[in-house]
């Protein structure tokens, strides 16, 4: 069973392009968490979505930002006319319908975004 | 005033010696706690998840809580160099909101042959 997928692994963009980065759940997993790690800070909360459904995007940033997760295909957070503070590394994580507490929570290994 | 305070280091350490990584938060709504392990370029893993004042141990890991000062700890016995990595605490309120993680910012372990 393959655990979350996130790719690309490396984003380079130069400011004002438009970035997207793509995250695919564990089998069976139908919650999306995104994350952003900025440098010399721990990881803040985004977005959680289930499938079609955006359930709590509280930690978005209020323009640019956005994030969907379709039906079928991954779950993508867009990113339009970065910035260069928008360089981190993002997370995605997924977990089960079922799961009543994080312990089934499962991190991919994140895409390290960069701009120019 | 961050809702999750976390000493980043970084923090040196011999083979063996015990580990003590130590968070405080504001949030009285929190209601579990968790540590994670990150290593370089990669996301974070579960280590252990706690609801309840007191100690939880799994292995050379031990987990402390105590929410009457707001203060959690993680204690690792017999360090190895295999555990230099970076570890987070986190907590949330449970419910529906189990996902929505509030982290400290993490403390950068090495562990030296």
């Amino acid at each position: 069973n393959a655990g979350v997928m996130q790719n690309p692994r490396h984003l380079v963009r130069r400011r004002g392009q438009e970035a997207r980065l793509r995250c695919s759940p564990m089998k069976g997993h139908s919650h999306v968490y995104w994350y952003r790690q900025l440098p010399e800070e721990g990881l803040k909360f985004m977005v959680y979505l289930q499938k079609e459904n955006i359930i709590d995007e509280s930690g978005m940033p209020k323009e640019r930002f956005s994030a969907e997760f379709p039906k079928e295909g991954p779950s993508i957070l867009r990113i339009q006319q970065v910035v260069r503070g928008d360089s981190a590394a993002y997370f995605c994580a997924s977990s089960p319908p079922t799961a009543t507490t994080n312990e089934k929570l499962f991190f991919g290994s994140g895409t390290q975004l960069s701009v120019l | 005033q961050k809702e999750v305070e976390q000493d980043p280091g970084p923090l040196s350490v011999p083979e063996g010696a015990i580990v003590s990584l130590n968070c405080t938060y504001s949030n009285s709504a929190f209601q579990y706690f968790m540590w994670y392990r990150q290593y370089s370029r990669k996301g974070p893993e579960l280590l252990m998840y706690t609801y309840s004042s007191g100690n939880k141990e799994d292995g050379r890991f031990t987990a402390q809580v105590d929410k009457s000062s707001k203060y959690i700890s993680l204690f690792i016995r017999d360090s190895q160099p295999s555990d230099s990595a970076t570890y987070l605490c986190a907590t949330n309120a449970g419910g529906t909101s189990y996902g929505k993680l509030t982290f400290g910012q993490g403390t950068i372990l090495t562990v030296h042959p």
